[in-house]
């Protein structure tokens, strides 16, 4: 498959704990998206890298979040001291320049 | 700031009918106008996209207008089918690195 991959799928974690997300973009993608999806909404946009410089970084994450992408090929996004809130689908993507995005199939997070 | 709304939030057809979502966005900068399908679990994935130079594409079953001045574009499915059931997200962006998307319509083809 060589689509945009994530992993893991799953995370169950408890309230405190630090998780980290890994993602994979399409090859020769030098572009690489991070969303949040919560149930009922569509895709929120939570930062960019072009290759392996994160260009921004929306105001809907918090500085217990940080995302990586250092060699400009996969990247990772980790959350630190997680909250009950932060539980979501975790999705990335990834584009050539700025055409069509394709999505991973994401990496959900439960925090109990 | 940047807004994407879409209508309705649910629809139910019976199979065979047609089925149209709506979606209004708010920046006059945003040129590419993206649909995505997603099942239950499964990643968004794109279906159809159209530019601001165009104002109708379609693609088989599936077609998107494109009303610039009034900032709206539609998605139109034909001859539904069960397995068309699925949230339809619409997007827009002005071609940069960030899409707006919409709230999703969750469409359900009655057999």
């Amino acid at each position: 498959d060589t689509g945009v991959s994530q992993n893991p799928r799953h995370k169950i974690t408890k309230r405190g704990q630090n998780v980290t997300f890994r993602c994979d973009p399409i090859s020769e993608h030098n572009r690489l998206y991070w969303y949040r999806q919560t149930l009922g909404q569509g895709p929120e946009f939570l930062t960019y890298f072009q290759n392996e410089a994160q260009l921004e970084k929306s105001r809907l994450l918090s500085d217990r979040f940080s995302a990586e992408r250092p060699k400009g090929s996969f990247s990772t996004l980790e959350i630190q001291r997680t909250e009950q809130g932060d539980s979501a689908m975790y999705l990335c993507a990834s584009s050539f320049n700025g055409n069509t995005i394709y999505f991973g199939e994401g990496s959900w997070l439960t925090v109990v | 700031g940047e807004n994407v709304e879409q209508h309705p939030s649910t629809l139910s057809v019976q199979e065979g009918d047609s089925a149209v979502i709506k979606c209004t966005y708010s920046d006059s900068a945003s040129n590419y106008f993206p649909w995505y399908k997603q099942e239950l679990g499964k990643r968004p994935q794109l279906i159809i996209d159209i530019r601001s130079n165009v104002g109708e594409k379609k693609d088989q079953r599936i077609a998107v207008t494109l009303n610039k001045t009034a900032k709206h574009f539609s998605l139109h499915i034909t001859e539904t089918q069960p397995e068309d059931s699925a949230v339809y997200f619409c997007a827009a962006t002005s071609g940069t690195y960030k899409y707006i998307f919409g709230t999703g319509t969750r469409l359900k083809v009655l057999a």
